[in-house]
């Protein structure tokens, strides 16, 4: 149990346009949902941190209007980064905390390249 | 604040030999710490975790990792590396009163043949 999806898993888009990344938990309900970046060779950053219907909370430093944050279910959260530019391009990881557990489980990530 | 730290950007252990990544925390109270691996292009897998309970913490693929709260240290070990082992691991900090982590800078472990 515990597994955290994570839809497209790579994705190219040109710059301007935005793009949606779905974390899905698919087997359990998730309290909270996390979403992090990670640059080629660095460690993960935290971004945001979500529950579901209530608004996300922002790292200091990350811009809200650019990465919207939607956590409508307790399944599901999306992460849209709008007017996106080659600067956005990362490897965005979602994780999910499931009520009762002291840990988070991992989505396996989703590869931006903005062109 | 809690943060940890990952002395070790690269090791390089031969094929056999004992694994040791080394990370120290600062904490301000009990910290739950978490060691992680990652493949290339991949999400993170949970190796173990400490959670206050015994300090010696044994995890998958044989893997343990040691909680001493004197040197503050928690540092992961496995008496005889395979080559499946090469991958980067992440050690990792609850921040106080919080679920969310804190990661350190991570470790790339390379096994030599």
């Amino acid at each position: 149990g515990a597994v955290v999806s994570q839809h497209p898993s790579r994705v190219i888009c040109k710059s301007g346009t935005s793009v949606k990344i779905e974390c899905r938990s698919l087997d359990f309900q998730a309290t909270t949902m996390f979403w992090y970046r990670q640059f080629p060779k660095q460690s993960l950053m935290l971004m945001a941190t979500s529950n579901e219907g209530s608004k996300a909370t922002y790292e200091q430093g990350v811009e809200k209007d650019k990465f919207l944050i939607n956590h409508a279910s307790l399944t599901l959260s999306t992460l849209t980064v709008t007017s996106a530019h080659p600067e956005d391009s990362s490897f965005y990881i979602c994780s999910a905390r499931r009520g009762g557990y002291n840990e988070q489980f991992f989505g396996p990530g989703t590869r931006l390249t903005v062109l | 604040a809690q943060s940890v730290t990952q002395l070790g950007s690269h090791v390089s252990v031969s094929e056999g030999a004992l694994v040791l990544l080394r990370c120290n925390y600062s904490s301000s109270v009990p910290p739950y710490l978490f060691w992680y691996v990652q493949y290339p292009n991949q999400g993170l897998q949970l190796l173990l975790k400490y959670t206050s309970a015994a300090t010696l913490v044994k995890g998958i693929n044989g893997f343990e990792a040691e909680f001493k709260k004197s040197e503050t240290s928690f540092h992961l070990t496995k008496p005889s590396a395979h080559m499946s082992d090469a991958a980067e691991y992440f050690c990792a900090v609850f921040r106080a009163g919080s679920y969310q982590l804190t990661f350190g800078k991570g470790t790339k472990l390379s096994v030599i043949p």
